[in-house]
């Protein structure tokens, strides 16, 4: 079964880079979708196919994926960053999403 | 523009029942998979069920299996969930889900875009 695991927290100053992992066995070979979730608002999708990026998402925020690891990465990192985030993976066998453990995205 | 607007949510006691709407407008309503996903208070994400584009085909996350019904009505461009013997761990928001998809080697894969605003629903005594 899928399972995704997330940081449970990730600290990162202003103007640095955050990574934010999600880990799985051979996730790699699959396609990976991130969502950011503001307190208090409904998720937003900001990276979908393991790398591409809806309109209206910022070049700095990118997404990789390989082996057992998919990483969500925020370059320039701004107080507008902090939110949670979580990977998502589709399970064609059983038809259902799923979803990672979330990571809190703290700028300090 | 895509919105998807819920309806529904409230506050109910354990054992009761409540039905979720999702009045779906700006795109092709009965050509895309939809879901509910929830979220308790404090956690993460949760996928509960999705319907096909026709309403064919309905999936359920086991643990919600012969308590949630999700249906649709493409004629009236809504979703919706049925929850009936509600407990307290069903207190959460529930997000009604608009899927995309695209081929991932010889697959399909879904992701959500967009999401509704939530609807709040609280089992309580």
């Amino acid at each position: 079964s899928n399972v995704l695991t997330q940081p449970a927290s990730v600290s990162v100053a202003p103007g640095q880079t955050a990574r934010i992992t999600c880990e799985g066995n051979n996730i790699g070979i699959n396609s990976v979708h991130w969502y950011q979730q503001k307190p208090g608002q409904a998720p937003v999708l900001v990276v979908y196919d393991n790398s591409d990026r809806p309109s209206g998402i910022p070049e700095r925020i990118s997404g990789s994926n390989s082996g057992n690891t998919a990483t969500l990465t925020i370059s320039t990192v701004e107080a507008g960053d902090e939110a949670d985030y979580y990977c998502q993976v589709w399970d064609s066998s059983n038809f259902h999403y799923v979803f990672g453990t979330g990571t809190k995205v703290t700028v300090l | 523009e895509v919105q998807l607007l819920e309806s529904g949510g409230g506050f109910v006691q354990p054992g009761g029942s409540l039905r979720l709407s999702c009045a779906a407008s700006g795109f092709a309503f009965r050509s895309y998979l939809m879901s509910w996903v929830r979220q308790a208070p404090g956690k993460g994400l949760e996928w509960v069920s999705s319907i096909t584009g026709s309403g064919y085909n309905t999936y359920y996350a086991d643990s919600m299996k012969g308590q949630f019904t999700i249906s649709r009505d493409n004629s009236k461009n809504t979703v919706y969930l049925q929850m009936n013997s509600l407990r307290a761990e069903d207190t959460a928001v529930y997000y009604c889900a608009k899927s995309q998809s695209r081929w991932h080697g010889n697959s399909e894969v879904y992701w959500i875009e967009p999401w509704g605003q939530g609807a709040l629903v609280t089992v309580s005594s």
